[in-house]
């Protein structure tokens, strides 16, 4: 069965600017979350939506926000980009529901973002 | 919120000899522990994972050890191959919450 799948997997922006990444899950899986990853930062949590609620929020500012649609496809905007903003950004999805496997994350490739 | 602390942020090993990988978390209500492996420019793979309510799992050469009462857990590569070279992070979560990972080890196994 298809991955996660991430789009897009490059880009390049200007500061100030504003960005858009899309995500669609594992078939069946309804929970998206999404990392940050930069050089030395290891994996840090944005935050994760389940049935097009957000379920978890981690420490980013609100210029970070996302949205999952009914087909469980998420998005996710930086607004007023900023040059810390260059970084790998993964999505992660899984079932999250209680049922064996349920926890069980499997990452997309990445979008890589550079800020200029 | 949950904490998790990894160790060593980098470890060389001789091909063949075995790597430890060690990581501590915070929040007892933690209860599914996996581990992934990051390659160069590639995404983060689970490689093994271990729930609560077991004390070890070991899938071929590599095994992870969960010690609740000291709320840590631990991975382990024996007879460790080139193909091993790669970043390893640890993880910690409670049912509906998100996934804590631990900053990640770069693990090198030299020829």
């Amino acid at each position: 069965k298809a991955g996660v799948t991430q789009t897009p997997r490059y880009l390049i922006k200007t500061r100030g600017q504003q960005v858009t990444l899309s995500c669609s899950p594992i078939s069946g899986h309804r929970s998206v979350s999404w990392y940050q990853q930069t050089p030395g930062q290891g994996l840090q949590f944005l935050f994760e939506y389940f049935s097009e609620t957000q379920r978890n929020k981690g420490n980013f500012p609100g210029r970070f926000s996302g949205r999952q649609f009914s087909n469980s496809r998420s998005e996710m905007n930086v607004s007023t980009l900023e040059l810390g903003d260059s970084a790998l950004y993964l999505c992660a999805s899984r079932f999250g529901s209680d049922r064996a496997g349920a926890n069980v994350l499997t990452f997309g490739a990445g979008s890589r973002l550079t800020v200029l | 919120g949950e904490n998790v602390e990894q160790h060593p942020s980098t470890l060389s090993v001789q091909e063949g000899d075995s790597a430890v990988i060690k990581c501590t978390y915070s929040d007892s209500a933690s209860n599914y522990f996996p581990w992934y492996k990051q390659e160069l420019g590639k995404r983060p793979q689970l490689i093994i994972d271990i729930r609560s309510n077991v004390g070890e799992k070991k899938d071929q050469r590599i095994a992870v050890t969960l010690n609740k009462t000291a709320k840590h857990f631990s991975l382990h590569i024996t007879e460790t191959q080139p193909e091993d070279s790669a970043v390893y992070f640890c993880a910690a979560e409670s049912y509906g919450q998100n996934f804590v990972f631990g900053p990640g080890t770069r693990l090198s196994v030299l020829p």
